[in-house]
């Protein structure tokens, strides 16, 4: 059974970088499987895809995200992580890392999710 | 981008109901599509993908249908359980989501 665990600061200042790892235990980290993704939720609201990272090599982004946005995949210690560039009060939000299957294109696992706040 | 739109956006439904939510696609999708149910402060949980393939180990009281640009997820007997916030998720171009169902006690 494959778990996934997001890690990272809970506050960041405005202007500043937000960064979260995600480390994967329990299940395949390569070859090609899946689809290594980002996804937030606001308070009280939707769910908005972030973007992916696909086995050590294409990553793509929401366009609304994509010039602040980069994601990386770290296979010798079974993580990838996301970095988001001048963060604003409008990127507080819970961040879940996942994995869409190659396949079938659903998000079958999930993180429990982190918190970030984004204030000074 | 590829827009989502569900309706209901809250449902008032009672145990033993049979539910339908519906999922509409500004393009088609073909059947690129998937629904998930959300219990508060928990992470999502995938019920259906490939718009009618049921997840392992789903009960078998969720269904769902259709094609193109217009989906529905049905409960078929609503249990307590289910009292949640689904979502349905394309991902015929990259992934994008749908506002969201509440479907809550009447």
């Amino acid at each position: 059974q494959v778990v996934l665990q997001e890690s990272g600061p809970r506050l960041v200042r405005p202007s500043q970088t937000l960064s979260l790892t995600c480390t994967v235990s329990g299940g395949s980290f390569s070859g090609g499987d899946y689809y290594w993704t980002w996804i937030r939720q606001h308070p009280g609201r939707g769910l908005e895809w972030i973007g992916y990272v696909y086995d050590s090599g294409p990553t793509h982004y929401s366009p609304s995200l994509e010039s602040r946005a980069s994601m990386s995949l770290d296979t010798s210690n079974n993580e990838f992580s996301l970095t988001l560039k001048s963060v604003t009060a409008a990127d507080t939000a819970l961040y879940y890392c996942a994995r869409e299957s190659v396949v079938y294109g659903a998000l079958g696992d999930w993180g429990q999710g982190t918190q970030v706040i984004v204030s000074s | 981008d590829i827009q989502m739109t569900q309706s209901p956006s809250t449902l008032s439904a009672s145990v033993g109901d049979r539910v339908t939510i519906t999922c509409r696609a500004s393009q088609t999708i073909a059947d690129f599509l998937a629904w998930y149910q959300q219990n508060p402060g928990k992470a999502p949980k995938l019920l259906i993908y490939r718009a009618s393939t049921l997840e392992t180990g789903v009960p078998s009281r969720f269904s769902g249908s259709g094609s193109g640009t217009t989906f529905t997820l049905t409960i078929s007997s609503l249990q307590p359980d289910d009292f949640a916030t689904y979502y349905c998720q394309q991902y015929d171009t990259y992934l994008s989501f749908g506002g969201g169902t509440k479907v809550e006690i009447k």
